[in-house]
């Protein structure tokens, strides 16, 4: 158990609906990241907090993409309108130190 | 930009034969350097890290890397693999400047017992 906890584990939807994941991350941790991970690749950037300020997005991700962090604690993720190019793992990390410590990530297929 | 490539995609080893997967990375400031590993069905975990000092580090489970700074160079080391290390391996990159954590593409590793 590496303390990051992500849910939903997997999720199945249909194209054109929203989804939203939920990341909580080790106590105080104050940096927090997405990432999302298809079949053979590394994790691929998508956003990352440092306590509640969201300091960078991807260029690669599309505007139906959101996250927040209200409060610095937990994150969510938004996919809003979702195709099936979304169809991935979605990751979720957070570090004090340097390292970060990763959940075990949240299964989406878009049908 | 902050890039890390990793050369080799799939690598195919017999048992006790020695492992060397190449990463090089891409940023003009200071960094800090990662390998994670991914065993199948399981979470990233971290396998060794640098921060400064001893560029030669070790890590778990007989893994070591050598940080060359004027390759850029991160490069993972294993002198004799088991068919445990069957995994994924991913080098990744942090900007102490920025906190940004980025991955390399990452090399499947299958040892044959």
């Amino acid at each position: 158990d590496t303390g990051v906890s992500q849910n939903p584990r997997h999720k199945i939807t249909k194209r054109g609906q929203n989804v939203t994941f939920r990341c909580d991350p080790i106590s105080e941790h104050n940096r927090l990241y997405w990432y999302r991970q298809t079949l053979g690749q590394g994790p691929e950037f998508l956003t990352y907090f440092q306590n509640e300020a969201q300091l960078e997005k991807s260029r690669l991700l599309s505007d139906r993409f959101s996250a927040e962090r209200p409060k610095g604690s937990f994150s969510t993720l938004e996919i809003q309108r979702t195709e099936q190019g979304d169809s991935a793992m979605y990751l979720c990390a957070s570090s004090l130190a340097p390292e970060a410590f990763f959940g075990q990530g949240t299964r989406l297929t878009v049908v | 930009a902050q890039s890390v490539s990793q050369h080799n995609h799939h690598v195919i080893l017999s048992e006790a034969a020695s492992l060397e997967l190449g990463c090089n990375y891409s940023y003009g400031g200071t960094v800090n350097l990662f390998w994670y590993v991914q065993y199948p069905g399981q979470h990233l975990q971290l396998l060794l890290k640098y921060f400064s000092g001893d560029p030669l580090v070790k890590g778990i489970k007989g893994f070591e890397a050598e940080f060359i700074k004027s390759k850029f160079s991160f490069n993972l080391r294993k002198p004799s693999v088991q068919w445990s290390d069957t995994a994924e391996y991913f080098c990744a990159v942090i900007s102490s400047n920025t906190g940004k954590l980025i991955f390399g593409q990452g090399t499947t590793l299958q040892v044959k017992p």
